[in-house]
């Protein structure tokens, strides 16, 4: 079946670590988002990117890094710069500036 | 920057009603706004897609509106049932190809 993939869904970091989320999709589309949801808060961008080899800063980009190798695959490192990861992170894809498709996501725990 | 806003921020209602979700937001240039919902520590699920050009989208007991010059989207859902106790979020898609998420409104549907 088509869709999007992340992994791990769960992820426990110690403070001064970093961490990559996976996030592959077989959809064949061009643009992939890394969105970041807190409690009771909408989702924020943190990266998108929409052609392979190319990505934008979204608007919490700070202490986060992120690749396009592969139009499949967007992965997103949290890395020890960003002082509060604690957060749900959902990974999303689209065909152009069209219907956005979302993963399960990946809830990261800083302990 | 594209803001959004979602009202009531929280419903709760015995089964059967209708149910009217406000968005609004504040730049109206527009491609299109895609409704949403949310599952408790799951991703998101699309929902309705109304293109700029749309005024309306109907699927099943869901009917989305959209006034692009006033800035407005409304989900409309008919006879509400226990499943549809989730989440609800509304984004525009902006110019600058990326989607802004408003913090969505909370349904409780009571048996």
């Amino acid at each position: 079946d088509g869709g999007i993939t992340q992994s791990p869904k769960y992820l426990f970091r110690k403070e001064g670590q970093n961490v990559t989320l996976s996030c592959e999709q077989n959809l064949n589309h061009d643009a992939m988002y890394w969105y970041r949801q807190d409690p009771g808060q909408g989702l924020r961008l943190i990266y998108y990117s929409q052609i392979v080899n190319d990505f934008q800063k979204g608007d919490i980009a700070e202490g986060y890094s992120v690749s396009r190798e592969k139009k499949e695959s967007f992965p997103l490192t949290v890395t020890s710069a960003q002082k509060n990861p604690t957060a749900f992170y959902l990974c999303a894809s689209s065909f152009r500036a069209w219907e956005l498709f979302f993963g399960e996501g990946s809830r990261l725990t800083v302990l | 920057k594209q803001e959004v806003t979602q009202i009531p921020a929280a419903l709760s209602v015995p089964e059967g009603e209708n149910l009217v979700l406000n968005c609004s937001f504040t730049d109206s240039a527009i491609y299109n706004l895609q409704w949403f919902r949310q599952d408790p520590g799951k991703g998101l699920t699309s929902l309705l897609l109304i293109q700029s050009s749309q005024r309306e989208q109907t699927s099943g007991r869901l009917n989305a509106s959209l006034d692009k010059s006033s800035g407005r989207s409304t989900l409309y859902i008919a006879a509400s049932q226990p499943g549809d106790s989730a989440t609800y979020l509304c984004a525009p898609w902006g110019n600058n190809n990326d989607m802004r998420f408003g913090a969505g409104t909370r349904l409780t549907v009571k048996p």
